[in-house]
């Protein structure tokens, strides 16, 4: 089966830009995950989705970062405005419903100037 | 919320030797332990993982082992080959059935290098 697809790979912008990035999870999987990356780091949870409804974000920067996933499917991540702290791996991850096995795309590395 | 530390931040073996890397969570309803694999520039891969009901799992030079009065779990690779030199993460989670969505907090990682 064809793996959690990201785009782009890679993406180098100046503070104070705004950037997308987008995840096409493993079809037929329910839930949705975006990761940060920061290097050295662990990755660390931003939001969840279950379908189209978010599960969880508590730990999602809103005043700066916006997540949607319209129909179930796709996702994209925004960061509007960007800040240099936001230079990270943004991964997204995927899982069948009730399923515990997280599936990892190759992710977009994002840097900030 | 759950907090998992993990020890050593870096590890070095000889071909052959064993490795293992030991992790602790702060969360006593955490009950679904996984083990990624990082290969530099690559997605994380789950190489194992360990449900809150079993002590011990193997998979041919991979084993974990969970000891849920003390919270911690181990990594443990036998055997170990170049091929095994990666960044390797333990993470913890409350599992689906029990309300937490699965959301999985990692560990800060662990650099193996098997030297030859």
């Amino acid at each position: 089966e064809a793996g959690v697809a990201q785009s782009p790979r890679y993406k180098i912008i100046e503070k104070r830009q705004s950037v997308a990035f987008w995840c096409n999870p493993i079809s037929g999987h329910a839930t949705l995950y975006w990761y940060q990356q920061i290097l050295g780091q662990g990755p660390k949870l931003l939001i969840q989705f279950q379908n189209n409804g978010v599960v969880d974000d508590s730990q999602l920067p809103k005043d700066r970062f916006s997540a949607e996933r319209l129909k179930g499917v796709d996702s994209t991540l925004k960061i509007q405005p960007a800040k240099l702290e936001d230079s990270a791996v943004y991964l997204c991850a995927s899982s069948p419903y009730g399923g515990h096995e997280q599936f990892f795309g190759p992710g977009t590395r994002l840097t900030v100037l | 919320g759950e907090n998992v530390e993990q020890h050593p931040s870096t590890l070095s073996v000889q071909e052959g030797d064993s490795a293992v890397i030991k992790c602790t969570y702060s969360d006593s309803a955490s009950n679904y332990f996984p083990w990624y694999k990082q290969e530099l520039g690559k997605r994380p891969q789950l190489i194992i993982d360990i449900r809150s009901n079993v002590g011990e799992k193997k998979d041919q030079r991979i084993a974990v082992t969970l000891n849920k009065t003390a919270k911690h779990f181990s990594l443990h690779i036998t055997e170990t080959q170049p091929e095994d030199s990666a960044v390797y993460f333990c993470a913890a989670s409350r599992g689906i059935l029990t309300g937490g969505g699965n959301k999985l907090t990692f560990g800060t990682g662990t650099q193996l290098k098997v030297e030859l």
